[in-house]
């Protein structure tokens, strides 16, 4: 079954450094969105992204996260740079259609030192 | 603020019983609910999909909306020891984001 590969599976980073993460959608699917889990938390609905274009952001989206499509397969999540509170897992989510189900591949779990 | 409220738990059931799990969701447009497994440490994995009121059954999960009293539940029948996770609902509203709850986290004891 085609599947959400995210990479890396773990990031650890200094405060104040850049960290990209990187999702690579299932082939057919058009609609991209990165959330986030804080441990023992909710998981947070951070950017939708389609057609090239940010569709929504949440609050926690802020001046420090891009997103981009930079070669037509990899989605990547940037954040300029990470603060202590940006420690959690990050997961990318897609789907081909916004009223069917979305699928998650395995989070990359962020650590800021 | 849209809200998915669900009991956390732990909800604790022996092997081979019924686990019913609930859910309610504050925004009377939600158009799509959706119930998601999560292993500790692991991402989500759908479980079921549900977007009419009434039952949806695949295998040994039955979900059931009733969107007039906007609740959304889970049935796992003949419960087993694998089926211990965290099970969040997750609702779509008036866009394509997804909305969880904080889960509820299921125990099946042998």
């Amino acid at each position: 079954e085609p599947e959400v590969t995210q990479t890396p599976s773990h990031q650890v980073t200094q405060m104040g450094q850049e960290v990209i993460l990187r999702c690579v959608p299932i082939s057919n699917h058009l609609y991209f969105y990165w959330y986030r889990q804080i441990l023992g938390q909710k998981v947070e609905f951070l950017v939708s992204f389609y057609n090239n274009e940010i569709s929504e952001k949440s609050e926690i989206f802020d001046d420090q996260f891009s997103v981009e499509r930079p070669d037509g397969s990899n989605f990547t999540l940037k954040i300029r740079s990470t603060k202590l509170e940006d420690s959690a897992m990050y997961f990318c989510a897609t789907t081909w259609d916004v009223s069917q189900p979305q699928h998650f591949g395995d989070g990359t779990r962020l650590s800021i030192l | 603020q849209k809200e998915v409220e669900q009991n956390s738990g732990p909800l604790s059931v022996p092997e081979g019983a019924i686990a019913s799990l609930n859910c309610t969701y504050s925004d009377r447009g939600s158009q799509s609910f959706f119930w998601y497994r999560q292993y500790s440490g692991k991402s989500p994995e759908l479980i079921m999909s549900i977007y009419s009121n009434g039952d949806k059954e695949d295998g040994r999960f039955t979900a059931q909306l009733n969107k007039a009293s906007q609740y959304v539940s889970l049935l796992i029948r003949d419960s087993q020891p694998s089926d211990s996770a965290t099970y969040l609902c997750a609702v779509n509203a008036d866009t394509d984001k997804l909305i969880f709850g904080t889960g509820t986290r299921l125990q099946v004891f042998p």
